[in-house]
């Protein structure tokens, strides 16, 4: 029973584009979410995060924007890059008091062509 | 710059070994979690600790056991390797802005362990 779910298991933008990764879940205890990178043989490599009382966040090329009535949130990177290619994954903490736990998605391979 | 090491990158063992996997975090942070990456299953929660000799099951924690005698050191410990533990594992650490529910975990470049 997933509670994060990223649907799109891959993605292929043009280099240039914007590319879009989208994550559903299903708690609406959730209040904080964040995006990892990562490439093959690495760790994941934190990117961006929000949190359940803002709408959008932006970090140079990286927005994320939450949907709270629709558990929604999507990843634009603008304008993409082959070194954006990778697998991303969103990820989200409930704000129960022992629950330090983030729950992953299964992750959306990136490819950015040239 | 958080910085996460784990001891190996490439493990090769035989079933039935024992298997330590070592992980340090140079920024005080409280919070150390092992999770194993599998093609296809995302990231697992094997074990995490919140506190020196705490720790706490993640969502598979059979036939994994961990240590944490030192706030920047996080062991974990296959008893008994075998194949069905093949995997990328994953040492992470974090720490909360306080009250705030925001937390970040960093990750080490992981150990891909190969049980044969």
């Amino acid at each position: 029973d997933q509670q994060v779910k990223q649907n799109s298991p891959s993605l292929s933008v043009q280099e240039g584009r914007i590319s879009i990764l989208n994550c559903d879940y299903t708690n609406s205890m959730f209040d904080y979410f964040l995006w990892y990178k990562k490439y093959p043989a690495e760790g994941p490599t934190f990117l961006i995060s929000i949190s359940s009382i803002k709408d959008k966040n932006e970090d140079g090329r990286f927005t994320v924007f939450l949907n709270k009535s629709a558990k929604h949130l999507s990843l634009h990177i603008v304008p993409s890059q082959p070194g954006d290619s990778a697998v991303y994954f969103c990820a989200a903490r409930g704000n129960a008091g022992n629950n330090r736990k983030l729950i992953w998605g299964l992750g959306t391979s990136l490819a950015v062509n040239p | 710059d958080v910085k996460v090491t784990q001891s190996s990158r490439y493990l090769v063992k035989r079933t039935g070994e024992k298997v330590f996997l070592e992980c340090v975090q140079d920024m005080d942070h409280e919070n150390m979690f092992w999770y194993r990456q599998d093609p296809g299953l995302g990231l697992r929660l094997i074990y995490f600790s919140y506190d020196v000799k705490m720790k706490e099951k993640g969502d598979i924690p059979e036939g994994y056991s961990v240590s944490r005698e030192k706030k920047e050191r996080f062991s974990l410990i296959l008893e008994s390797a075998s194949t069905n533990q093949t995997s990328m594992y994953l040492c992470a650490s974090s720490f909360e802005v306080s009250g705030s529910g925001q937390e970040t975990q960093y990750f080490g470049p992981g150990t891909r362990l190969l049980v044969l």
